[in-house]
């Protein structure tokens, strides 16, 4: 069965260090999502990319965060220059079209420290 | 955005017992989905469910979009189905694909 898959599924990281976080997307998925989960609270959106191109970021996606899918396959978030509440599970997320069910990787959990 | 709320908050069950997780959301939604976060942190898809009734296995859940709340059922609970469960759901005609999560319900269930 296809699936989501991420990498790493750890990283620990030095507070300002740039840090790249690697999914790979269900192949004939459309739109692209990252989420984060600080530890003990609920999943939040982060952003949406669709067309090669952000369609839709929340408020946490400041500047030092940056997405991109560099080739046919791999989804990444970047961050810039990581502060230690960037300490959270980052999930990626695709869906094969809009309004339909979404599927996520098992997460990146990034430790700032 | 939709507030999406989630009770209980915990759950302590024996095992063998049943049980009746909900979500209420403050707006009308999409794409509702329950997942099941494991010990490990994984996001596990239990349903997709935007109206109706679906059943797999020991789950089942139920959606009425008119009135904005969908059920998660677990019968014969076992210690595996311990962890937190999520719903979340797409704010419809906003234009906007992403899925807002309630805060979990988490479930511990002993032997």
């Amino acid at each position: 069965e296809p699936e989501v898959t991420q990498t790493p599924s750890h990283q620990v990281t030095q507070m300002g260090q740039e840090v790249i976080l690697r999914c790979v997307p269900i192949s004939n998925h459309l739109y692209f999502y990252w989420y984060r989960q600080i530890l003990g609270q609920k999943v939040e959106f982060l952003v949406s990319f669709y067309n090669n191109e952000i369609s839709e970021k929340s408020e946490i996606f400041d500047d030092q965060f940056s997405v991109e899918r560099p080739d046919g396959s791999n989804f990444t978030l970047k961050i810039r220059s990581t502060k230690l509440e960037d300490s959270a599970m980052y999930f990626c997320a695709s869906v094969r079209q809009a309004n339909t069910e979404a599927f996520f990787g098992q997460g990146t959990r990034l430790t700032v420290v | 955005g939709i507030q999406v709320e989630q009770s209980p908050p915990d759950l302590i069950l024996q095992e063998g017992a049943n049980s009746t997780l909900r979500c209420n959301f403050s707006d009308s939604v999409n794409n509702l989905q329950w997942f099941h976060q494991n010990p490990w942190g994984q996001l596990i898809n239990l349903f997709y469910i935007p109206s109706g009734t679906k059943q797999n296995g020991r789950l089942s859940a139920t959606t009425v979009a008119t009135e904005r709340y969908s059920l998660l059922y677990i019968s014969s609970s076992q210690t595996t189905d311990s962890g937190v469960y999520f719903c979340a759901g797409v704010l419809t005609g906003a234009g906007s694909y992403q899925l807002t999560f309630g805060k979990g319900t988490k479930l511990s269930v002993i032997p």
